[in-house]
């Protein structure tokens, strides 16, 4: 079975904080994206990287690949309230259509 | 735009009961999928449609739970006998072209399913 690991499962700063959140497994992905969830609604999609090694930057939001394309990490800067939610990670297993979804990081930025 | 939608949003169901979950994906794509999610986790992967073919059902977890997609676009989701721990949200997700490789999936709001 694939797993994707996610770490911190729960993280709670203060408004102006970085953070990072990870996401691991022992499976190659031919690509891993990033989905952000609110309450009451589907997973919406942030970003999406294919290449081992790539970086991509959406505004605050930083995430990058790693070269085994093996894991993943999403780093905030200067974190804000609207930045509470969910944030799942998803691997496409090589030569399938399946996305297995991580365990979840639930971030909550207080003001 | 229209996106994906859901419905119901909410069933409350006995024990027992069977209930139908419809999905009304973004016109004109050919990829669908239905996924479970437990409280505070991911979702979990049920079935894959392409069209009106069920590609893989590999994540159902039993034969209680059955899924159709006869035209190729809205989908409805069948569980039958419902148990105390099909209680979930019900996501489905739509994509074009054929799922694979990175494409975008939009995912509809979900059904939270209780069972009581």
């Amino acid at each position: 079975t694939q797993l994707l690991e996610q770490s911190p499962q729960f993280l709670s700063i203060q408004e102006g904080e970085n953070l990072t959140v990870y996401c691991n497994s022992s499976s190659v992905f031919s690509s891993l994206q990033w989905y952000r969830q609110e309450p009451g609604e589907g997973p919406v999609l942030l970003v999406t990287v294919v290449t081992g090694g790539e970086v991509k930057k959406l505004k605050r939001l930083t995430f990058q690949f790693g070269d085994a394309r093996k894991d993943s990490s999403l780093h905030i800067t200067a974190a804000q309230p609207g930045d509470t939610g969910l944030y799942l990670c998803a691997g496409e297993p090589s030569g399938t259509y399946k996305y297995i979804f991580g365990t979840g990081t639930r971030l909550k930025v207080l003001a | 735009g229209a996106g994906v939608s859901q419905s119901p949003r909410y069933k409350v169901a006995k024990r027992g009961q069977d209930v139908a979950l419809r999905c009304d994906p973004i016109s004109g794509h050919v990829s669908l999928f239905w996924y479970q999610q437990a409280l505070g986790q991911g979702p979990e992967f049920l079935t894959y449609f392409q069209n009106e073919a069920q590609l893989d059902k590999s994540g159902l977890p039993s034969d209680r739970f059955f899924a159709e997609r006869p035209e190729g676009s809205v989908s409805t989701l069948k569980i039958q006998r419902t148990q105390q721990e099909d209680s979930a949200v019900y996501l489905c997700a739509s994509s074009f072209p054929v799922a694979g490789m990175g494409e975008t999936q939009y995912f509809g709001p979900g059904t939270r399913l209780l069972v009581l």
